[in-house]
């Protein structure tokens, strides 16, 4: 199985802020990549997919890059509704394996 | 509107078994694949595996092998993940979402499984 592994697992920062979080794969997954959010008590939402691509609907402040094995996930000028937990998923092979999440909190 | 339905909570017993169901709607049910993935209290996110609704052929994980089966009915548009020898360590929520071609677009509300004696 593919690991994910986040980093940071938990990340403190204001509004206004721009952030950076990083995922790692432990093989290559040809950028088949994506991100999500998760509020509490709610299904995760799709971000971005394919590494760099944004969803539909999502703002342009989310961004994704990376390829090979490193990933990184950049949201800027934080506002109040992106506190949330953030995943990473491979889906370049089966099982379907995400990341740890990342916690992001309002400083 | 694409909508994903799920079923409603369940509380069962260690050694049960658990049907769930994902019912589709506002889109070709059968255009779509569907994923099943559940988050256990204050965890992370877990791939359970995938239905075509198409021709019902499914992908589990390897660590459900044995225990999960995923079907579906094309005539009610729905798709259902049943979950079999229940252990207190399956108390999670279930959720199903709709796989369009890279992305996973639209999710069910979740489903709490409750396993408990």
């Amino acid at each position: 199985d593919i690991q994910m592994t986040q980093s940071p697992s938990s990340l403190s920062a204001s509004v206004g802020d721009r952030v950076t979080i990083t995922c790692r794969a432990s093989q290559g997954i040809n950028n088949y990549l994506a991100w999500f959010q998760q509020k509490p008590g709610k299904a995760p939402k799709s971000l971005i997919y394919a590494a760099s691509s944004l969803q539909s609907g999502v703002p342009s402040k989310f961004s994704g890059s990376g390829s090979g094995t490193d990933f990184t996930l950049t949201i800027s000028s934080l506002q109040p509704e992106d506190f949330a937990t953030y995943y990473c998923q491979q889906y370049n092979s089966y099982p379907i394996t995400f990341g740890q999440g990342t916690r992001l909190e309002i400083k | 509107q694409v909508q994903l339905v799920q079923s409603g909570a369940e509380v069962k017993k260690p050694g049960a078994s658990v049907k769930i169901s994902c019912k589709a709607s506002g889109y070709t049910f059968t255009s779509y694949y569907i994923h099943w993935v559940r988050q256990a209290p204050g965890q992370g996110l877990e791939w359970m595996g995938i239905i075509n609704p198409s021709g019902g052929s499914t992908s589990y994980a390897q660590k459900f092998q044995g225990r999960v089966t995923m079907t579906r009915d094309t005539s009610t548009s729905t798709v259902y993940m049943e979950l079999s020898s229940l252990k207190s360590e399956d108390t999670a929520v279930y959720y199903c979402a709709r796989k369009s071609i890279a992305v996973w677009d639209y999710w069910g509300q979740g489903t709490l499984v409750t396993v408990s004696s």
